[in-house]
């Protein structure tokens, strides 16, 4: 089942960021957090994932609080094209288990 | 990166008939992928696990004799949906869990959309 929560949808300014918040108050110790997208009609798409400490790529930025029972996803200048669902995940590291979706984030970005 | 492949990328079929849909991983070796289903305007619920060379592993309220899984090789897994009726029509995508890593991170196929009339 999943872990997580996020809202349903949100709407952000072209150029501008977008920040996507999870809940995951009953992570335990050796979860990460995933976050993952999936634009329509294709299979989801790895974003980014973190332990406990901020995380960033080239696609994204990941901030885990502290107690790390929520994080947030930040899409630095959000394009056209970061229109999707994007989901927040808990999983072990390592153990390669199965992912169990949330309902995620439609996130639409605005012209 | 590491690619993972689903063949058909859709398929319609009529009611009463079995589709068989294939996923691969190209450029890797995955004893275990998963499949999932996912309804339009939902989001994707795990279905069974694939197990190379032993049998899958099936979530609860999923019909295995529906659903047949074989996973003969280590990059190959096929989903077969049996008398397909109209309220199976859905994205089926999988994914496959690279055993050739620590991390055994996981890559998701690009999904089937099957349609059943």
């Amino acid at each position: 089942d999943a872990k997580t929560t996020q809202p349903t949808s949100m709407d952000c300014a072209e150029g501008r960021a977008a920040n996507l918040p999870c809940n995951h108050s009953t992570i335990s110790g050796n979860e990460y957090v995933y976050w993952y997208r999936q634009i329509h009609s294709q299979g989801p798409q790895y974003i980014i994932h973190g332990l406990k400490n901020n995380e960033t790529n080239e696609m994204a930025s990941l901030i885990i609080t502290e107690d790390r029972k929520s994080s947030t996803l930040i899409l630095p200048h959000a394009t056209l094209r970061d229109t999707a669902v994007y989901y927040c995940i808990v999983r072990e590291w390592g153990t390669g288990n199965q992912f169990y979706f949330g309902t995620g984030t439609s996130l639409t970005v605005i012209p | 990166g590491a690619v993972v492949s689903q063949h058909p990328s859709w398929v319609i079929c009529k009611s009463g008939t079995s589709v068989k849909i294939e996923c691969r991983s190209l450029d890797f070796q995955a004893t275990t992928m998963f499949w999932y289903r996912q309804f339009p305007k939902q989001s994707l619920m795990l279905m069974a696990t694939s197990n190379e060379g032993s049998k899958a592993t099936y979530e609860q309220g999923v019909e295995k004799d529906k659903f047949l899984i074989n996973h003969a090789s280590l990059t190959l897994s096929t989903l077969t949906v049996t008398s397909a009726h109209p309220e199976d029509s859905s994205f089926y995508i999988c994914s496959a869990r690279d055993s050739g890593t620590s991390s055994n991170e996981q890559y998701f196929g690009p999904g089937t959309r099957l349609t059943v009339t």
